[in-house]
């Protein structure tokens, strides 16, 4: 399967401690976005790769957020200290830039749990 | 602010007959709209799109029209089908980068 792939599916933590999230984007496509979904609502932009650079950053995406993408390829999504208020399901997608619009592959998602 | 709305949280349709599912959106910089269908514990699925030049689009059984002067679109399913049962998410871009603004859902059921 070459869908976009997200590791690990669920996560629970404790309060305070760090996570780390991965995305692997399908091959070649070399636009990577992620994007917070909480309940009821629709998915929240959070960050936006072109190839290894970060060019966009939502303002929910705080201090404690942190994404990389080296080499261009998959991406890594680090919260630390986490809160309850972190508690979502978190989307990793990815599209090619053939052309100024083009839909974007989402993966399946990690759910973020923090108790 | 909530720049594209579904103001229908749910629609309950019976098997056969048409479901319409309604996103009103403010931002007339957007150029470019999406629909996603997301089924539970899966991300979402891309369905159909529509550029801002174009007032309709048809693929089998879904259609989606675009009012740009009432900043208004709507996506059509017929015949709906037991299966097409779930989250229904209305998108839209403005901007080169490709990012979407979401709005907040729509639940459909589709009755046998």
């Amino acid at each position: 399967d070459t869908g976009v792939s997200q590791n690990p599916r669920h996560k629970i933590t404790k309060r305070g401690q760090n996570v780390t999230f991965r995305c692997d984007p399908i091959s070649e496509h070399n636009r990577l976005y992620w994007y917070r979904q909480t309940l009821g609502q629709g998915p929240e932009f959070l960050t936006y790769f072109q190839n290894e650079a970060q060019l966009e950053k939502s303002r929910l995406l705080s201090d404690r957020f942190s994404a990389e993408r080296p080499k261009g390829s998959f991406s890594t999504l680090e919260i630390q200290r986490t809160e309850q208020g972190d508690s979502a399901m978190y989307l990793c997608a990815s599209s090619p830039r053939l052309t100024l619009n083009t839909e974007a592959f989402f993966g399946q998602g990690t759910r973020l749990t923090v108790v | 602010d909530q720049q594209v709305k579904q103001n229908s949280p749910s629609l309950s349709v019976q098997e056969g007959r048409i479901s319409i599912l309604n996103c009103d959106y403010t931002n007339s910089m957007f150029d470019y709209f999406l629909w996603y269908k997301k089924y539970p514990a899966e991300g979402p699925t891309f369905l159909i799109s529509i550029s801002s030049i174009k007032d309709k689009n048809e693929d089998g059984r879904f259609t989606v029209f675009l009012n740009k002067s009432a900043k208004h679109l709507s996506l059509h399913i017929v015949p709906s089908q037991p299966g097409d049962s779930a989250v229904y998410f209305c998108a839209a871009s403005g901007s080169n980068t490709g990012k979407l603004i979401f709005g907040q859902g729509t639940t459909l059921q589709v009755k046998p």
